[in-house]
Parts: structure tokens; C-alpha cells; sequence
């Protein structure tokens, strides 16, 4: 059974950053890249990136460029999603999301993290 | 990038009605398509890739089609646990990107 567990709430100051991670089970952890998705409050989704576990090569939407960095630790089966210079309106859910073995879509879903930046 | 165009924004129903849910793309994108259910406060679901295949373990009841530029979702028989809102997303191209959402509410 495949299961992605994302870490719990943050809360954070502007102009700090955040670090959320995403520990996969359940399949060969190489074997699948994972995107990022972000929701903001009431929103719709946005895709943020997607990093290939297996090297650790990373794609960015250019709207995220130079904020977020992508990274992944093979022996924990770990991803992480790094956003910095955080403002309030960062405020939102991040997702992270597995991409199908075969089919190239996303298949399995972590549950969400909040990520609150508030003075 | 690619825009997704989802219609209609919102749609009311009755369990057991049948609703269909329309996806366009400014440009053609093969069959790269996938469909999405959320509900309040969940994680999205996968429901749907390659435009017409569902997912594991979801409900024949949800099916979906298209090619190139329009596609449907079409929900049969609507269940009290379907009402949520639902999304495309395309994945033909970088940056992949999802439609804005319809919300199918209980009428």
C-alpha cells in the first residue's frame, strides 16, 4: 500500500523559511518522481515543482525559481520541499504527489501540510 | 503554459443524477489528462489519467473522455459521497497545470 506522510503545521514569521517533507512507503522510493502542489486558502491547485528521487533532478514552475528547492534522501525515502523569503501571502496547503509507475500522472497524494506565515 | 478551461464553475445536482464536467485546453495535449476529487479539507484524489482510465479502486460509475483539446468527466448515478469539487490537470507539457475547479453541490 502506497502512502505518502507529509510533517505536520507550520507557522512562520515573514521572511523566514519552511521546510516540509514528505516520507514515502509502499513502493521502490526511486522508482516514482513526486511534485509539489500548493493550495492557497479557498484556491485552486498550483503545480510548485517535481523532483526525480532516483538522482535527485529537480523542475521548477518559473514562478517558484529561487525560492523553493527540491530535495530527496534515499535512506529515509524523504522528500522535501524547501520555500524561503516566506510573506503572508505564502499562507497556504503544499502537497506532495506521486507520479504513476506506468502512467505519468499523478496517482497517490500525502495529506497535506499548512503552512501559516503570520507576524 | 498551457490553460485549463473547466466548465461549468459550479453544478447543482440530486443523488442519482448523471453530470458531465468539461475540460478544454488552449492547445493540444494528446491524452495527457488527468482528473481530480477533492473534498473540504482533504487531499485531492486521483480519479482519472490518460483522459479515460480510472485510476485503481475507483467507482465505474466515473468515466471520462477526450482528445487533443476537450474532454469530459461524467459522473453516472451521483452517490452523497461524490458531491466535492473536481479538477483537470494536463501533463503533456512543463509546466503541468490544472483547471480552476467545478464544484458539484447538492441540490
Amino acid at each position: 500500500q502506497v502512502h505518502l506522510v507529509q510533517s505536520g503545521a507550520e507557522v512562520k514569521k515573514p521572511g523566514a523559511s519552511v521546510r516540509v517533507s514528505c516520507t514515502a512507503s509502499g513502493y521502490t522510493f526511486t522508482s516514482n518522481y513526486i511534485h509539489w502542489v500548493r493550495q492557497a486558502p479557498g484556491q485552486g491547485l498550483e503545480w510548485m515543482g517535481i523532483i526525480n528521487p532516483s538522482g535527485g533532478k529537480t523542475t521548477y514552475a518559473q514562478k517558484w525559481q529561487g525560492r523553493v528547492t527540491l530535495t530527496s534522501d534515499t535512506p529515509t525515502s524523504t522528500v522535501y520541499m524547501e520555500l524561503s523569503s516566506l510573506t503572508s501571502d505564502d499562507t497556504a496547503v503544499f502537497f506532495c504527489a506521486r507520479v504513476g509507475s506506468d502512467s505519468l500522472a499523478i496517482d497517490y497524494w500525502g495529506q497535506g501540510t499548512l503552512v501559516t506565515v503570520s507576524s | 503554459d498551457i490553460q485549463m478551461t473547466q466548465s461549468p464553475s459550479s453544478v447543482s445536482a440530486d443523488v442519482g443524477d448523471r453530470i458531465t464536467i468539461t475540460c478544454r485546453a488552449s492547445q493540444g495535449i494528446s491524452n495527457y489528462l488527468a482528473w481530480f476529487q477533492q473534498k473540504p479539507g482533504r487531499a485531492p484524489k486521483s480519479l482519472i489519467y490518460a483522459a479515460s482510465s480510472l485510476q485503481s479502486g475507483v467507482p465505474s460509475r466515473f468515466s471520462g473522455s477526450g482528445l487533443g483539446t476537450e474532454f469530459t468527466l461524467t459522473i453516472n448515478n451521483l452517490q452523497p459521497e461524490d458531491f466535492a469539487t473536481y479538477y483537470c490537470q494536463q501533463y503533456n507539457s512543463n509546466p503541468p497545470t490544472f483547471g480552476q475547479g467545478t464544484k458539484v453541490e447538492i441540490k
